[in-house]
């Protein structure tokens, strides 16, 4: 099984609309979560941290279910400059080396006007 | 340097060539992280620096890649005999201290011919 597995998509989605998409991780002693995006070629940047407590900033909205292993990432009012690949990483998953990050295979979404 | 730059950006080889790509991290940032990502794919960890001290080299798919980082700021990574199954995008990554928030490099895309 996949250490970090994400619906790849492509989730395609109207200006404005809410979206919201899932990833599960397999690594309960996992320690960190975060939400990376990465736009076409070009190389992946932080979008935000998942605690624990859940966090907002914005649009966006992380959540963490420790219990069930999966965080989720809620964006509200989309915009056009959304339409990006939206990557799950978990720090403390084996596959990321001693102290680095497993990334999920990323979400495609696309905002259409 | 104001971010982590590579070079080349982009490196065409034909099979059984050697290629080495090189980072230069944040000045200052001890951990250093290689990660290969193809296309369509998240990017999966190749290997792990601190300072000059290789941690990690568990993501190195065979004994053909070998990374190094002598004086603990610059990294190369060197392919040798290059084969078709290594193009990919090569990202280098750096952080402040372990657990800190990674800075990507825009990557070296590497195309075997």
């Amino acid at each position: 099984r996949k250490e970090v597995e994400q619906d790849p998509g492509p989730f395609n989605v109207p200006e404005g609309a809410t979206v919201a998409f899932n990833c599960t991780y397999s690594n309960s002693a996992s320690q960190s979560f975060f939400w990376y995006r990465q736009d076409c070629r070009k190389e992946p940047k932080l979008l935000m941290s998942v605690y624990s407590s859940g966090n907002e900033d914005g649009r966006f909205t992380a959540q963490l279910n420790r219990a069930s292993q999966y965080i989720s990432l809620l964006i509200r009012d989309s915009k056009l400059s959304d339409s990006a690949t939206y990557l799950c990483v978990v720090l403390g998953g084996s596959g990321g080396g001693a102290d680095g990050l497993t990334f999920g295979k990323g979400t495609h979404l696309i905002i259409q006007p | 340097g104001a971010g982590v730059s590579q070079s080349p950006r982009y490196k065409v080889a034909k099979r059984g060539q050697d290629v080495a790509l090189r980072c230069d991290p944040i000045s200052g940032h001890v951990s250093l992280f290689w990660y290969q990502q193809a296309l369509g794919q998240g990017p999966e960890f190749l290997t792990y620096f601190q300072n000059e001290a290789q941690l990690d080299k568990s993501g190195l798919p065979s004994d053909r890649f070998f990374a190094e980082r002598p004086e603990g700021s610059v990294s190369t990574l060197k392919i040798q005999r290059t084969q078709q199954e290594d193009s990919a995008v090569y990202l280098c990554a750096s952080s402040r201290t372990t657990n800190e928030k990674l800075f990507f490099g825009s990557g070296t895309q590497l195309s075997v011919l």
